[in-house]
């Protein structure tokens, strides 16, 4: 079974520009997840969707931030325009439940998309 | 909010015990999970303990104590490719009837041989 898939990998770009990252999700999952990890930190929930509806996004700098899943697949998440504190790996992850699931439904990550802002 | 407390670092031998400590203060719990993360790596799902007590998988446990907020992992027999981050995460109430996971901010697992 294909894991979560992630693109691109590393991402340079000066402050005040624009960036896109993209993610597959495992095939059938529900519900999927991206994550901001700052260096020595822990994975910070930005949004949470359900099929192609956003089930939280409480936590998303929306000025700045935005992110997408057309059809209930893969999504894109884009940031316009850069700080330099957005600089942090970026994760995606997906679960087979729904996120209102009794039962846990274990999270499986994308390597991740390492982005430096300058 | 949701706070959760473990220790930065811990460092032990190749075939010893180590247990890494979690406390948190949320607003709704629903259980404890913990993630692994080598350097560079994706974090991976190791446990999840919904209910009090002990679950054990392999060489890996996992405690929870709802009523003291507390929960471990407990690594036995440790190889030198345990070495990692090591990451509690609290499931608790999103939006609606959603749940969501916050984690903690890590604990870096030296295993020396």
């Amino acid at each position: 079974e294909a894991g979560v898939a992630q693109s691109p990998r590393y991402k340079i770009i000066e402050k005040r520009q624009s960036v896109a990252f993209w993610c597959n999700p495992i095939s059938g999952h529900a519900t999927l997840y991206w994550y901001q990890q700052i260096l020595g930190q822990g994975p910070k929930l930005l949004i949470q969707f359900q099929n192609n509806g956003v089930v939280d996004d409480s936590q998303l700098p929306k000025d700045r931030f935005s992110a997408e899943r057309l059809k209930g697949v893969d999504s894109t998440l884009k940031i316009q325009p850069a700080k330099l504190e957005d600089s942090a790996v970026y994760l995606c992850a997906s679960s087979f439940g729904t996120p209102d699931s009794i039962n846990y439904n274990e999270q499986f990550f994308g390597p991740g998309t390492r982005l430096t802002v300058l | 909010g949701q706070s959760l407390e473990q220790p930065s670092e811990v460092t032990a031998v190749e075939g010893a015990i180590v247990q890494i400590n979690c406390t948190y203060q949320t607003s709704g719990f629903y259980g404890l999970s913990w993630y692994q993360q080598h350097d560079g790596g994706a974090p991976t799902f190791l446990s999840y303990n919904g209910l009090d007590g002990l679950e054990e998988t392999g060489r890996f446990s996992s405690f929870l104590s709802r009523s003291d907020s507390y929960g471990y992992l407990l690594l036995q027999e440790l190889q030198m490719k345990d070495s990692a981050s090591y990451f509690c995460a609290v499931r608790v109430p999103s939006s609606g009837s959603a749940r969501q996971l916050t984690f903690g901010s890590g604990t870096q697992l030296t295993v020396l041989p």
